[in-house]
């Protein structure tokens, strides 16, 4: 079992729908959690960054880690054109002396 | 402005031959990252360093390696030992105990 999973889609929606992507994780010892968007044939930028369980609001995206379910969420509103690109899941044990672990990444399409 | 500078955008080699990708930050970060992204397979992290003349081997370091001479500077050599190193290169950097990585915009390297 791979240490995160993320379904790499690709998810197609229409203008103006909510998103859910998600990921899910076997290592207990996970507790900052992050989501990053990627462009087409560009670098990833971090979008939400959480620590253990919750919920974080950022305009128009929500990040939910439930921990007791090893599962965590990213909710886009009202979804736009812009919004398509490949989100990327990524965790961590420590907040030092360790490297992220990333999801493959969910390749999003937002229709106008 | 600050950020992570990746060159040359695309690289051609061919096989057999050593190549060296550049990664430079002026960001101050302490710690620099190198992953290898492919279709379907996410990123996965090949090295990583936290401080200069120090770096630690990720999950698929064989047929790479590295130098941190410079705090600015984590360049990255596929050798003729990796078995298929066409793929796209990310460098990324971060403060020591922060976990928001700052990612380049990458280098597409192939190998024929």
């Amino acid at each position: 079992q791979k240490e995160v999973e993320q379904d790499p889609g690709p998810l197609s929606v229409p203008e103006g729908a909510i998103v859910s992507l998600n990921c899910t994780y076997s290592n207990s010892a996970f507790q900052y959690f992050m989501w990053y968007r990627q462009y087409s044939r560009k670098g990833p930028e971090l979008l939400m960054y959480t620590y253990s369980s919750g919920n974080k609001e950022d305009g128009r995206f929500t990040a939910q880690v439930d921990k007791s379910s090893k599962y965590i969420s990213l909710f886009i509103r009202d979804s736009q054109p812009s919004d398509s690109a490949t989100y990327l899941c990524a965790m961590s044990a420590h907040q030092a002396g360790t490297a992220l672990i990333f999801g493959k990444g969910t390749t999003l399409s937002v229709s106008s | 402005d600050g950020g992570i500078t990746q060159s040359p955008k695309y690289l051609f080699r061919k096989e057999g031959q050593n190549v060296t990708l550049s990664c430079e930050q002026n960001l101050n970060h302490d710690a620099m990252y190198w992953y290898r992204q492919d279709p379907g397979q996410g990123l996965r992290l090949i090295y990583y360093s936290q401080i200069v003349n120090d770096f630690q081997k990720g999950d698929i370091a064989e047929g790479y390696s590295v130098s941190r001479e410079k705090k600015e500077s984590f360049p990255l050599t596929v050798t003729s030992a990796q078995k298929n190193p066409t793929a796209f290169y990310l460098c990324a950097s971060s403060i020591v105990g922060g976990l928001g990585y700052t990612f380049g915009s990458g280098t597409r390297l192939t190998v024929v």
